[in-house]
């Protein structure tokens, strides 16, 4: 059981750059997230998504795009990358409402 | 507006010593209540959770928190930590009116061998 699965691991954009954070679980699970993780900042929920096709923002969306075609699969896009993305992102899903959250190992992205 | 409240950023203890970190939410309905377990180098792991039932919950590795719902608090204990519990802690919780989690900023905890 993979749990869920965040592709790359890590990345260098320049500014201006667009690129595709890759997420997807194995556990059927309806709830998806993506948050960033500044130091001393703790998460911040960019996008979320509560089933197939439907998402909806979060406390930081500026900069980002999310889809959500099936259950398994929850990819975050930057558009016209700026250093104030260079973070920690991860991506987290759970089942029902109010149950434990299951996170990726996370994508380094540092935008220069 | 709800949020949550980690009162220490950063924590320095020895080995042995007793830890308690303090997390407070401001909301007045049900909530659930997590707290969850960064080590470094790695993503967040769930160490504990309160949904119903006895508020003294126990979790991994040691640890424990206590609900104290007059006092909308959820605090995280340890007897006596060791160095392998250095990592950053997040207190979360989920009122009953929203499914998503409202984090707090994290507390940093270092433990000195």
């Amino acid at each position: 059981n993979a749990g869920v699965t965040q592709t790359p691991k890590f990345r260098i954009l320049k500014i201006g750059q667009s690129m595709t954070l890759q997420c997807t679980q194995d556990m059927n699970h309806n709830y998806m997230y993506w948050y960033r993780q500044d130091p001393g900042m703790g998460l911040k929920l960019i996008y979320y998504s509560v089933g197939a096709g439907i998402t909806d923002k979060g406390e930081v969306p500026n900069g980002y795009n999310v889809s959500r075609s099936t259950t398994e699969d929850f990819p975050l896009r930057l558009e016209l990358a700026a250093p104030s993305q260079t973070s920690v992102y991860f991506c987290a899903s759970h089942g029902s409402f109010g149950s434990p959250l299951h996170f990726g190992n996370g994508t380094r992205l540092t935008v220069t | 507006a709800q949020s949550v409240s980690q009162h220490n950023h950063h924590v320095i203890l020895s080995e042995a010593a007793s830890l308690e970190l303090g997390c407070n939410y401001s909301y007045g309905g049900t909530v659930n209540l997590f707290w969850y377990v960064q080590y470094p180098g790695q993503h967040l792991q769930l160490l504990l959770k309160y949904f119903s039932g006895d508020p003294l919950v126990k979790g991994i590795k040691g640890f424990e928190a206590e609900f104290i719902k007059s006092k909308f608090s959820f605090n995280l204990r340890k007897p006596s930590v060791q160095w392998s519990d250095t990592a950053e802690y997040f207190c979360a919780v989920i009122p009953d009116s929203n499914y998503q989690l409202i984090w707090g900023a994290g507390t940093k905890l270092i433990i000195k061998p």
